[in-house]
């Protein structure tokens, strides 16, 4: 089942902060999280996995909570450049290990 | 340094024609995926590979998709007698997977879209 993202969509000034949020109704075993902008690849950002080890991005920052099956990624002093659709890809480690099953996404657009 | 690249980058075709795409992953990656992708969602998995293995396949993914990754180099997707819901960009993903454990990132090409008349 997908992961559901939040918000759907937020528009930031630049130099402002924001908060996504996954949620994830299985057990992970880790969380991907992927920046796209129109018409190109998704891009990797962050990996977190079970046991809080992070792989990543160093000026952005997420959370795992592998109670809740929940991630946050958080994204400060926003950049014009930061804008584009977040998701997050989600292994719960059913069937082969490393598939990833993506969220909804979250549109961002920073403006001036 | 050369990332994931796909060939090519669009096709528009007819219905019930065949069409095959190609992915040359990052050469020391072990690992090799196909996504595919439709506007304004996530990309949804299609199957995977480790080295020339093919390990899963979605059940999203009909008989009349067929995937292969001869030697564990590139792979190549092929749609058989195309239908107008197969329109839709097509990702390849390739990672250095360790056994058992997806700590590694998935490095993801262009892609290639596919429009079905």
């Amino acid at each position: 089942q997908q992961p559901v993202q939040s918000p759907q969509a937020v528009i930031l000034r630049e130099g402002e902060d924001a908060v996504i949020n996954c949620s994830s109704s299985k057990a992970l075993y880790s969380v991907h999280w992927y920046r796209q902008k129109h018409g190109e690849a998704p891009v990797f950002l962050m990996i977190l996995l079970k046991g809080g080890e992070q792989k990543g991005h160093e000026k952005i920052s997420a959370s795992f909570n592998e109670k809740k099956q929940q991630s946050s990624l958080y994204l400060t002093a926003s950049q014009l450049s930061y804008s584009g659709t977040y998701f997050c890809g989600t292994d719960d480690h059913t069937g082969t290990a490393s598939k990833l099953t993506f969220g909804t996404g979250t549109r961002l657009q920073v403006t001036l | 340094d050369t990332g994931v690249s796909q060939n090519p980058r669009h096709k528009i075709t007819k219905r019930g024609q065949n069409v095959t795409f190609r992915c040359d992953p990052i050469s020391e990656h072990n690992r090799l995926y196909w996504y595919r992708q439709t506007l304004g969602q996530g990309p949804e998995f299609l199957t995977y590979f480790q080295n020339e293995a093919q390990l899963e396949k979605s059940r999203l993914l009909s008989d009349r998709f067929s995937a292969e990754r001869p030697k564990g180099s590139f792979s190549t997707l092929e749609i058989q007698r195309t239908e107008q819901g197969d329109s839709a960009m097509y990702l390849c993903a390739s990672s250095l997977g360790l056994a058992g454990g997806s700590y590694n990132e998935q490095f993801f090409g262009p892609g290639t879209r596919l429009t079905v008349l």
